[in-house]
């Protein structure tokens, strides 16, 4: 596609409960980044993933949270038993290979959990 | 990893004004990023500058690498300007990007 895609643009759920967030990279972009924005604050980095390499996991807060990316294309951020901090905005991000390389921005998911 | 700060944190303009923000970095970077969040969330790509000086339109970007900041001007501001701007940059051999905390700009009519 044009650009990055993220599915479902909205998502409210109950505490307890897990969700699932995808995320469809650009086109021939190897890497592939999910961060998350809490309300009024900036992004944090949660997972990197580069081709067949195994993924750097080391900004996901708790073992609540998992990634899947199959190749180079679609990646799927899991979240279980869901809290109420879990509320954010999940924000995911392709490139090139290369980490001199703009990142480019989905339009995000809004995570509610009530 | 690198801090990131920003400022000001927040700037109120008149229609028509220039403003110059700044963003400072901890270490050196060898990825540096503009963006502009509108008020739907979406992060809007502006510069992608690790050194030197860009411009698009209204909006020009300058990286001093050895001193370790960066400048985003913006002239003759628009109300469609509004919104938060964010840097974000590279150290070393990290990959993904450390934000800073954003400047929220507001332009009026």
């Amino acid at each position: 596609g044009a650009g990055v895609s993220q599915s479902p643009s909205n998502k409210v759920t109950e505490k307890g409960k897990d969700v699932e967030l995808r995320c469809d990279p650009i086109s021939g972009h190897t890497a592939l980044y999910w961060y998350r924005q809490r309300l009024g604050q900036g992004l944090e980095f949660l997972i990197y993933f580069q081709g067949n390499s195994a993924p750097d996991k080391s900004g996901l807060p708790s073992d609540r949270f998992s990634a899947e990316r199959t190749g180079e294309s679609v990646s799927t951020l899991t979240i279980q038993r869901t809290q109420q901090e879990d509320s954010a905005v999940y924000l995911c991000a392709s490139s090139t290979q290369v980490s001199t390389d703009t990142q480019y921005f989905g339009p995000g998911t809004r995570l509610t959990v009530l | 990893g690198i801090q990131v700060e920003q400022s000001p944190p927040d700037l109120i303009l008149q229609e028509g004004a220039n403003s110059t923000l700044r963003c400072n970095f901890s270490d050196s970077v060898n990825n540096l990023q503009w963006f502009h969040q509108n008020p739907w969330g979406q992060l809007i790509n502006l510069f992608y500058i690790p050194s030197g000086t860009k411009q698009n339109g209204r909006l020009s970007a300058t990286t001093v690498a050895t001193e370790r900041y960066s400048l985003l001007y913006i002239s003759s501001s628009q109300t469609t300007d509004s919104g938060v701007y964010f840097c974000a940059g590279i150290s070393g051999s990290a990959r993904q990007l450390t934000f800073g905390s954003g400047t929220q700009l507001t332009v009026l009519p």
